[in-house]
């Protein structure tokens, strides 16, 4: 059973990049059958997908964030990075980071997910 | 963009109750469709993928139906630990979260 792991500053200032990684426990992030996301929940609110990133390296942004989003994978490390530029204070959410699983050739839904981490944007 | 419109935002119900949650699409999904369970503090858990196949582990009084741009999550014998949050996900253009049911104790 594979564990993901986010973790990164609580913290942020407006204006500021917000930074989350994303560790991995197994080796099924070379596997072509996975590919990685980001999707965060406000307090109280609903799920955002953020993005996602595969094991050739790329990326796919939700329409509404692609302006700010950056995510990278170090399969090495395996972990996977998450880049959130100018953040403001709508950026203040609770950060899942996901397994997401290709069925038939298609990414489809996440299978794992990380605890999550509470990221918030504040002076 | 896909929209996703998931109803009722809040159900209270009885253990025992038969529960239907309903989410419709915006566009037609070709069955790319996923309900997730999500309990206080918690990740969201897969239950149903491809709008009616049952996730790994999951119980079988859980049932996805639907197609095109209607999908249905029904719990047919409510159990104590079946209240929390659901969300249905489309998975047909990018992905896209329905807004939340919350099933909550009558």
């Amino acid at each position: 059973q594979v564990q993901l792991q986010e973790s990164g500053p609580g913290l942020v200032k407006p204006s500021q990049t917000l930074s989350l990684t994303c560790s991995v426990s197994d080796d099924s992030i070379v596997i072509g059958s996975f590919a990685w996301s980001w999707i965060r929940q406000p307090a109280g609110k609903g799920l955002e997908w953020i993005g996602r990133i595969f094991t050739s390296g790329y990326t796919t942004y939700s329409p509404s964030l692609k302006n700010r989003v950056t995510i990278s994978l170090d399969t090495s490390k395996r972990q996977f990075s998450l880049k959130l530029s100018s953040v403001t204070a709508a950026d203040t959410a609770v950060y899942f980071c996901a397994r997401t699983y290709i069925f038939d050739y298609r990414p489809a839904y996440f299978d794992s997910w990380g605890q999550g981490t509470l990221v918030a944007v504040s002076s | 963009d896909i929209q996703m419109t998931q109803s009722p935002s809040t159900l209270a119900a009885s253990v025992g109750d038969r529960v239907t949650i309903t989410c419709r699409a915006s566009q037609d999904l070709n069955n790319w469709l996923a309900w997730y369970q999500q309990k206080p503090g918690k990740a969201p858990k897969v239950l149903i993928y491809q709008a009616s196949i049952l996730g790994s582990g999951v119980p079988s009084r859980f049932t996805g139906s639907g197609s095109e741009t209607e999908f249905t999550l029904t719990i047919s014998s409510l159990q104590p630990d079946d209240f929390a949050t659901y969300y249905c996900q489309q998975y047909g253009s990018y992905s896209t979260f329905g807004g939340g049911t919350k099933v909550e104790i009558k």
